[in-house]
C-alpha cells in the first residue's frame, strides 16, 4: 500500500526556519519523484517543490532560494528546509508522489503538515 | 507560468442530477491535465490524468475531456460523496500549476 507521512510542521516566528519530513511507504523515493505541495486556509493548491529520481531540484518562484527539497534514498523519506519563512508561507503542506514516467501528475498524497508563520 | 482557470467557482447541483466543471489554461498544455477531488480537512485525491484516463478505483460516472486549452470533468448521477471541491492541474510545463478549484455544492 503506498502511503505518505509527513511530519515536522507547527508553529514559527516569521524569518525562522522549519524542516518538513516525509516517510513513504510502498515504494521508493530513489525511483519516483516526489513533490510538495500546500494549501494556504481557504485558498487552491499551490505547487512548490519536486525531487526528480535523478536528483535534480525544482522549486516554484516564491520559495526558490528559501526552500531546499532533498531525500534519504536508505530510509525512504523527502525532506523540506524552509527557510526566511513568511506569513504567506502559511499552509497546509502535503507531500505528493508524481505519477512516473515524466507525467508529473500526483497520484498519491500524505496528510498534510500544517506550518503557521506568525509572531 | 501557465494559468488554469477553473469555472464556475461554485456549482448548485442536486443529488442525481449531471455536473460539469470547465478547466481553461492560459496556453496549450496538450492533454497533461489530472483532475482532483477534495473533502474539507482531507488531502486531494487523483480522479482523471491524461485528460481523459480515470485512476484506480474512480467510478466510471466521473469522465474527463478536452486537449490543448479546455477541458472538463463531468460528473454523472452525483451522489452525496461528490459533494466537494475538484482542481486541475497542468504538467506540461513548470512550474506545475492548479486551478483555483470548483465547489460542487447540494443543491
Amino acid at each position: 500500500e503506498v502511503r505518505l507521512v509527513e511530519s515536522g510542521g507547527g508553529l514559527i516566528q516569521p524569518g525562522g526556519s522549519l524542516r518538513l519530513t516525509c516517510v513513504v511507504y510502498g515504494f521508493s523515493v530513489s525511483t519516483n519523484d516526489v513533490t510538495w505541495v500546500r494549501q494556504a486556509p481557504g485558498k487552491g493548491l499551490e505547487w512548490v517543490s519536486i525531487i526528480h529520481t535523478d536528483g535534480r531540484e525544482v522549486y516554484a518562484d516564491s520559495v526558490r532560494g528559501r526552500f531546499t527539497i532533498s531525500r534519504d534514498n536508505s530510509k525512504d523519506m523527502v525532506y523540506l528546509q524552509m527557510n526566511s519563512l513568511r506569513a504567506e508561507d502559511t499552509a497546509v503542506y502535503y507531500c505528493a508522489r508524481a505519477g512516473g514516467d515524466s507525467a508529473f501528475y500526483i497520484d498519491f498524497w500524505g496528510q498534510g503538515a500544517p506550518v503557521t508563520v506568525s509572531s | 507560468e501557465i494559468v488554469m482557470t477553473q469555472s464556475p467557482a461554485t456549482l448548485s447541483v442536486s443529488p442525481g442530477e449531471r455536473a460539469t466543471l470547465s478547466c481553461r489554461a492560459s496556453q496549450s498544455v496538450s492533454s497533461n491535465l489530472a483532475w482532483y477531488q477534495q473533502k474539507p480537512g482531507q488531502a486531494p485525491r487523483l480522479l482523471i490524468y491524461g485528460a481523459s484516463t480515470r485512476a484506480a478505483g474512480i467510478p466510471d460516472r466521473f469522465s474527463g475531456s478536452g486537449s490543448e486549452t479546455e477541458f472538463t470533468l463531468s460528473i454523472s448521477s452525483l451522489q452525496s460523496g461528490d459533494f466537494a471541491v475538484y482542481h486541475c492541474q497542468q504538467y506540461n510545463d513548470w512550474p506545475l500549476t492548479f486551478g483555483g478549484g470548483t465547489k460542487v455544492e447540494i443543491k
